[in-house]
C-alpha cells in the first residue's frame, strides 16, 4: 500500500519570499513522485516528477523538489514565490509496476501576500 | 494538455437520477482514468481503464460504473445519483512513454 502525507492544507507567504510545501510519503517499493498544481476551476498540471533518476528534479515556472529517501519526503521548494503561484499543489506517488495508478495527497492551497 | 476533453463541464441533477460524463482523448492512449476531487482528500480513483473493454475499480468505485467501446471514449456512470456524489471529477490519461498522467479540465456535478 502506499500514502502521501502533505503538511498544511493552506501555506501563506509574502511575494518574493521562499516557498516549501511538504510531502512525506510511504511505499514499500522504490516510489515514483509527482506534484501538480491547480489553478482556479482548471485541471491539473504536471509541476515535475520524480522516476529513480537524479534526486533534486526541477519542474516548470521555477520550482523544484529533492527526493530523500532516508527521510520519505519528496518537498516541493521555489526560491521566490510570485502571485502567479497562488494555487493548489498536489503530491502523488505510484510505483513501477502500479499500472500508474497515482495516490495522491490532501493537497496543499498556496497564498501568495503583496 | 494530451487532447483530453470532458462533457458536460458543469451539471446539476436531482437525486436518484442517472447521470453520464464523458472523457474524450484524441491521442490513443491506452490507460485512461476517472478520479473524484473533494476538499481535504485529495483525488481518489473511481475506476481506470486499460484497453477498449477492460476496466477495474480504484479506491471509491461504489455507486459508479464505468464504459469504454472505444479508445478514445470513457464513460463514468451514476446509475442513480445520491448528494455525497456531489463532486469535481476529472479524467485522466497515462501517457506511456513518460510513465505520466495528464488531466482533463474537469467537470462539477451537484446532486441536489
Amino acid at each position: 500500500a502506499q500514502s502521501v502525507t502533505q503538511l498544511g492544507s493552506h501555506v501563506s507567504v509574502s511575494e518574493g519570499a521562499l516557498v516549501l510545501l511538504r510531502c512525506n510519503y510511504s511505499s514499500s517499493v522504490p516510489p515514483y513522485l509527482f506534484w501538480y498544481v491547480q489553478y482556479p476551476n482548471q485541471g491539473l498540471q504536471l509541476l515535475l516528477k520524480y522516476t529513480s533518476a537524479a534526486t533534486l528534479v526541477k519542474g516548470i515556472n521555477g520550482f523544484e523538489a529533492e527526493f530523500k529517501k532516508s527521510e520519505t519526503s519528496f518537498h516541493l521548494t521555489k526560491p521566490s514565490a510570485h502571485m502567479s503561484d497562488a494555487a493548489e499543489y498536489f503530491c502523488a506517488v505510484t510505483h513501477k509496476n502500479a499500472g500508474n495508478m497515482l495516490t495522491f495527497g490532501g493537497g496543499t492551497r498556496l497564498m501568495v501576500k503583496p | 494538455d494530451a487532447g483530453i476533453t470532458q462533457s458536460p463541464r458543469h451539471k446539476v441533477t436531482e437525486t436518484g437520477t442517472p447521470v453520464t460524463l464523458r472523457c474524450h482523448q484524441t491521442e490513443n492512449h491506452r490507460y485512461m482514468y476517472w478520479y473524484r476531487q473533494d476538499p481535504g482528500h485529495g483525488l481518489r480513483l473511481i475506476h481506470y481503464s486499460y484497453g477498449v473493454k477492460d476496466t477495474d475499480k480504484g479506491e471509491v468505485s461504489d455507486g459508479y460504473s464505468v464504459s469504454r467501446s472505444k479508445t478514445e471514449d470513457f464513460l463514468l456512470t451514476l446509475e442513480s445519483a445520491t448528494s455525497s456524489q456531489t463532486s469535481v471529477y476529472f479524467c485522466a490519461i497515462r501517457d506511456y512513454t513518460t510513465d505520466t498522467q495528464y488531466f482533463g479540465p474537469g467537470t462539477r456535478l451537484t446532486v441536489l
